[in-house]
């Protein structure tokens, strides 16, 4: 069955660094999302990146994909203490019905 | 309007009682889903409703019992919950329900709300 592995699974830097999260899946996929939660809050989608594209930007963020070896990666560059939030990679599932989310990596930007 | 509201945004309720959730979005969406997180957790879904029918019940018990009134409106209507239940309940809404061929992206968009905290006693 399909499931997005995260990794790390937490990451801490300063302020102005940058930071890369990673995301593998098993199974074939359309697309592949990423959202941002701050703590104890909903979800907020960052990008969508189709099977048919290897990068996407939007602002400071960066998302690459890789189908040949299942994986994708976001890059937030220049962080921000305000960019501190679990990050979760959002694939569908099997058939496609259904959103899995992978277990999410936790950044903490330090000001 | 692209918000998904929640109410209440926390809720303390003990074993006996009975509450219900609710949520709301104004997006002309047509697909709604409710998720439950645990803490340090992914979302884990529960149902999802496209077209205001019930269409994924991922095996939840019967202590939840969800309800779609109209295309706007998602509710959780809870009785009987056990303190294992206590979590973050998350509402979403897309375009479409997934799996349908037209537009997939724009329908595997989901919008959050900011949930209810939910603690059983």
């Amino acid at each position: 069955s399909q499931q997005g592995e995260e990794d790390p699974q937490a990451l801490s830097i300063q302020e102005g660094e940058n930071a890369t999260m990673n995301c593998s899946y098993k199974t074939s996929i359309n697309n592949l999302q990423w959202y941002r939660q701050n703590s104890g809050r909903g979800l907020v989608h960052l990008i969508l990146i189709r099977s048919n594209e290897r990068e996407k930007h939007s602002g400071r963020l960066r998302v690459t994909l890789d189908t040949s070896k299942k994986s994708s990666s976001l890059l937030i560059t220049a962080s921000r203490a305000a960019d501190t939030a679990s990050y979760f990679c959002a694939l569908p599932n099997t058939g496609g019905f259904k959103t899995i989310f992978g277990a999410g990596t936790r950044l903490f930007v330090k000001a | 309007d692209t918000e998904v509201t929640q109410t209440p945004k926390h809720l303390v309720m003990g074993m006996t009682n009975k509450k219900s959730l609710k949520c709301e979005q104004h997006m002309g969406h047509r697909a709604m889903y409710w998720y439950k997180q645990k803490a340090k957790k992914p979302p884990e879904l529960m149902f999802v409703y496209s077209y205001e029918k019930l269409s994924i019940n991922e095996s939840v018990p019967s202590r939840f019992s969800p309800e779609c009134p109209n295309s706007s409106l998602l509710n959780l209507h809870l009785h009987a919950l056990q303190p294992e239940d206590s979590a973050l309940y998350l509402c979403a809404s897309s375009q479409g329900p997934l799996g349908l061929a037209v537009d997939r992206d724009a329908h595997g968009t989901q919008y959050f709300g900011p949930g209810t905290r939910l603690l059983v006693l």
